[in-house]
């Protein structure tokens, strides 16, 4: 089972901004926490990843809470093109952690409405 | 450009037939995966390797089959052993299996078995 708990849907506007949450409630302080999105028959794009700071790239940025058992990914400026399936997974620090750390769940599709 | 070749796009099979499915990477990437998606689901990683001439089993292992005898290569044969074979199948590679390192996806084979 994913170790990640997404809603399963989300809507926002064009242009507005879009903050789309993950639960890791039982994550271990070794995980890295990992964002991807998937447009229709496409595979997966990544978008950001962290430890325990927030950060910020040119696609998006990350919020992680102070205990690490949650994130949100926030969309400063939903577009068009943003819409999509997003997916929070976890990665082991180290290799050979556990091939549970590389399950997708279902995401949450974005629709963003013009 | 670097990146991830999947090929075919589309593989249509009779079943009781193998078949295999190419993945090829120019990244210089040491790890590589292999996921199933289903219509409407998350992706099942079905196996992956750390290195070259070795890999591990995923959590959906059964009627599949890998090799890594190339570090560019990592093709999936799906045998005539598994149940339901049609479905999305995506590959992925990192730099190292390893938490820091991002997933980089192929475009996907999408399998029919009749």
């Amino acid at each position: 089972d994913a170790k990640t708990t997404q809603p399963n849907s989300m809507e926002s506007n064009e242009e507005e901004p879009v903050h789309l949450p993950c639960n890791h409630s039982t994550i271990s302080g070794t995980d890295y926490i990992h964002w991807y999105r998937q447009l229709p028959s496409q595979g997966p794009e990544y978008v950001i990843h962290g430890l325990t700071s927030n950060v910020n790239n040119r696609m998006a940025s990350l919020a992680i809470a102070e205990d690490r058992k949650s994130s949100t990914l926030i969309l400063h400026r939903a577009t068009l093109r943003d819409a999509a399936v997003y997916y929070c997974i976890l990665r082991g620090a180290y290799s050979g952690a556990g091939s549970y750390q590389l399950t997708f769940g279902k995401g949450t599709k974005l629709s963003v409405i013009p | 450009d670097g990146g991830i070749t999947q090929s075919p796009k589309y593989l249509f099979r009779k079943e009781g037939q193998n078949v295999t499915l190419s993945c090829e990477q120019n990244l210089n990437h040491d790890a590589m995966y292999w996921y199933r998606q289903d219509p409407g689901q998350g992706l099942r990683l079905i196996y992956y390797s750390q290195i070259v001439n070795d890999f591990q089993k995923g959590d959906i292992a059964e009627g599949y089959s890998v090799s890594r005898e190339k570090k560019e290569s990592f093709p999936l044969t799906v045998t005539s052993a598994q149940k339901n074979p049609t479905a999305f199948y995506l590959c992925a590679s990192s730099e190292v299996d390893r938490g820091n390192s991002p997933l980089h996806f192929g475009n996907g084979t999408r399998l029919t078995v009749t």
